[in-house]
């Protein structure tokens, strides 16, 4: 159990175009999930949070409308990475947490999606 | 502001000896606390998890100790096998919040 997906797992695009990335939670429903970044040979940076139904709350230092993040049902969380540039390009990863608000659950985390933009 | 922080970025282990992989966190509020295993262009694993309440915690070949005097966090694995050659995470959870912290990482590679 705990599966979490993440489609595609890489991509590659032109500069100033948009990226979306899908996060799925696919035998659990996750009342929160998260989107990371990671740089190689680098620790993962919490970008947002996305609770379904509600606005992402981001990160110090991230620009909401660069990384617009949907949350539309308690399975799927979207990530649209907007006019993407190469210092864009990074490995996105995704997590989902089952759980009430506050309680202590572990996160899930998807397989990743590697971003480059030419 | 305070986050978790490994001792060392890199441990050299020989396949069938245990491994030691130590984690230091500074947040004296973390109330939960995560290993997570990372293979090359992959996302994190789940290993084990242990709460502050607890001070070891033991899963299948692996063993998780927690050291809340001295904030001081340790991975176990019996029996290190090639598989185990990854990059492994700490990671923190305050108490009145949900977000995770993570360390830097260390990076365990297995000699035949």
């Amino acid at each position: 159990g705990a599966v979490v997906s993440q489609h595609p797992s890489r991509v590659i695009c032109k500069s100033g175009t948009s990226v979306k990335i899908e996060c799925r939670s696919l035998d659990f429903q996750a009342t929160t999930m998260f989107w990371y970044r990671q740089f190689p040979k680098q620790s993962l940076m919490l970008m947002a949070t996305s609770n379904e139904g509600s606005k992402a709350t981001y990160e110090q230092g991230v620009e909401k409308d660069k990384f617009l993040i949907n949350h539309a049902s308690l399975t799927l969380s979207t990530l649209t990475v907007t006019s993407a540039h190469p210092e864009d390009s990074s490995f996105y990863i995704c997590s989902a947490r089952a759980g009430l608000a506050g309680a202590k659950e572990t996160q899930y985390f998807g397989p990743g999606t590697r971003l480059l933009v030419l | 502001g305070e986050s978790v922080g490994l001792h060392l970025p890199t441990l050299s282990v020989q396949e069938g000896d245990n491994s030691i992989i130590n984690c230091a966190y500074s947040n004296s509020a973390s109330d939960y606390f995560i290993w997570y295993k990372q293979e090359s262009g992959k996302g994190p694993q789940f290993i084990i998890d242990i709460r502050s309440n607890m001070d070891k915690r033991q899963g299948q070949r692996v063993t998780v100790l927690l050291n809340k005097t001295v904030k001081h966090l340790s991975l176990q694995i019996a029996a290190t096998q090639p598989g185990d050659s990854a990059v492994y995470f700490c990671a923190e959870n305050l108490s009145n919040d949900y977000k995770l912290s993570f360390g830097a990482g260390t990076t365990v590679t297995v000699r035949a």
